[in-house]
């Protein structure tokens, strides 16, 4: 069973533009990863969220975890082709990690 | 950075017939592996935990008999698919972590069963 709830499922913008994906769940979680895949390779680790409230950046993506430690959201500024890929969150639990459901990010030149 | 091998990337096999596939991380003990099965523009969908040396626990579902997991070592896990049929055709990806540390993928392997 799925418990992380990412949205939105398919974006498909412009380069240049704004994008916020959210991950959501009812339970809550130790740590939260967010991984970018491209077809056919596997998950690369993009950052990892600890404290309730904490903000990350890494150039053009920032990364928030919500204050009760539940929910996520990455946000892209100025999307670039390269950035097009499939991104999860990931929820860490006692010796679990639950995926979210994935948003598939197309991003046109 | 952390790095996990998965061998191999891509197998086709005939159905009837056992494929294995190997997970190994190079630079670091893993304590925990994950098997993951992916369907194509969908999430991971964990097939089973193991722990060195223990047997793994399987997620709901998955048939323990047909995709057997070995975790014999801290840097060695595989997976075998038993007697494989075109439905069992998938990505499958491993995960390995040391500890609590987050997890670090293989890059996957595309089974394709005919």
């Amino acid at each position: 069973t799925q418990l992380l709830e990412q949205s939105p499922q398919f974006l498909s913008i412009q380069e240049g533009e704004n994008l916020t994906v959210y991950c959501n769940s009812s339970s809550v979680f130790s740590s939260l990863q967010w991984y970018r895949q491209e077809p056919g390779e596997g998950p690369v680790l993009l950052v990892t969220v600890v404290t309730g409230g904490e903000v990350k950046k890494l150039k053009r993506l920032t990364f928030q975890f919500g204050d009760a430690r539940k929910d996520s959201s990455l946000h892209i500024t100025a999307a670039q082709p390269g950035d097009t890929g499939l991104y999860l969150c990931a929820g860490s639990g006692y010796q679990k990690v639950t995926f979210g459901t994935g948003t598939k990010l197309q991003v046109i030149p | 950075g952390a790095v996990v091998s998965q061998h191999p990337s891509r197998v086709i096999c005939k159905s009837g017939t056992s494929v294995k596939i190997e997970c190994r991380s190079l630079d670091f003990q893993a304590t925990t592996m994950f098997w993951y099965r992916q369907f194509p523009k969908q999430s991971l969908m964990l097939m089973a935990t193991s722990n060195e040396g223990s047997k793994a626990t399987y997620e709901q579902g998955v048939e323990k008999d047909k995709f057997l997991i070995n975790h014999a070592s801290l840097t060695l896990s595989t997976l075998t698919v038993t007697s494989a049929h075109p439905e069992d055709s998938s990505f499958y990806i491993c995960s390995a972590r040391e500890a609590a540390s987050p997890l670090h993928f293989g890059n996957g392997t595309r089974l394709t069963v005919t």
